[in-house]
């Protein structure tokens, strides 16, 4: 079964402070991972995406991936009011998508 | 803005009605998909077309049909809905379906309200 696991939240964080949004995995045939942000009434729009154990960057984003552990994260730095939304891991076996139910994130000015 | 576009942005119906949604993307993607989602839930994979040729349906009821005319067109016709299909409807499109980095672009939705 393929499943995506992640903390609903919500989470809070003061503006300028390190976000940090979890996701694990039970497939280990996963191969790729990406994370979604959907604002409440508008549709997922990508972050980023990961395949390779370890981190990437992109600007104030970081994603994780450690397939040992079958864990995927995003961090997000200096984060601002208008990252408040869900934020949606996905897994991907290359011929399907399964979405985590998300987590809700709301940044305090 | 997002390439992939989808028409109608809401829609109410009647139970006995029958109506469509409609999907376009002009990337050159080989791969559309209809998602299905309430609200505070993720988006539920409802059909997935691949080269044009129905792929994956999740069981979906036969009140939502899908139709796929060419690589750049999406349709997912409806007839005699119930009130708990009342939804956001998004479709999403994807290079290809079976590569590793296979990324899904989803359009802004449909919301359908059935009455």
């Amino acid at each position: 079964q393929k499943e995506v696991e992640q903390n609903s939240g919500p989470l809070s964080v003061p503006e300028g402070a390190i976000a940090s949004l979890n996701c694990t995995y039970s497939d280990r045939g996963s191969q790729s991972f990406f994370w979604y942000r959907q604002y409440s009434g508008k549709s997922p729009e990508l972050i980023m995406f990961i395949y390779s154990n370890g981190d990437k960057e992109d600007g104030r984003f970081t994603a994780q991936l450690n397939k040992a552990s079958q864990y995927v994260s995003l961090l997000i730095r200096d984060s601002q009011p208008s990252d408040s939304a869900t934020y949606l891991c996905a897994g991907n076996t290359g011929n399907q998508f399964y979405f985590g139910t998300g987590t809700s994130l709301t940044v305090i000015p | 803005d997002t390439e992939v576009t989808q028409t109608p942005k809401h829609l109410v119906m009647g139970m006995t009605n029958k109506k469509s949604l409609k999907c376009e993307q002009h990337m050159g993607h080989r791969a559309m998909y209809w998602y299905k989602q309430k609200a505070k839930k993720p988006p539920e994979l409802m059909f997935v077309y691949s080269y044009e040729k129905l792929s994956i349906n999740e069981s979906v009821p036969s009140r939502f049909s899908p139709e796929c005319p060419n690589s750049s067109l999406l349709n997912l016709h409806l007839h005699a809905l119930q009130p708990e299909d009342s939804a956001l409807y998004l479709c999403a499109s994807s290079s290809r379906v079976g590569q590793m980095s296979n990324t899904i672009y989803f359009g802004e939705g449909s919301w359908l309200t059935v009455v």
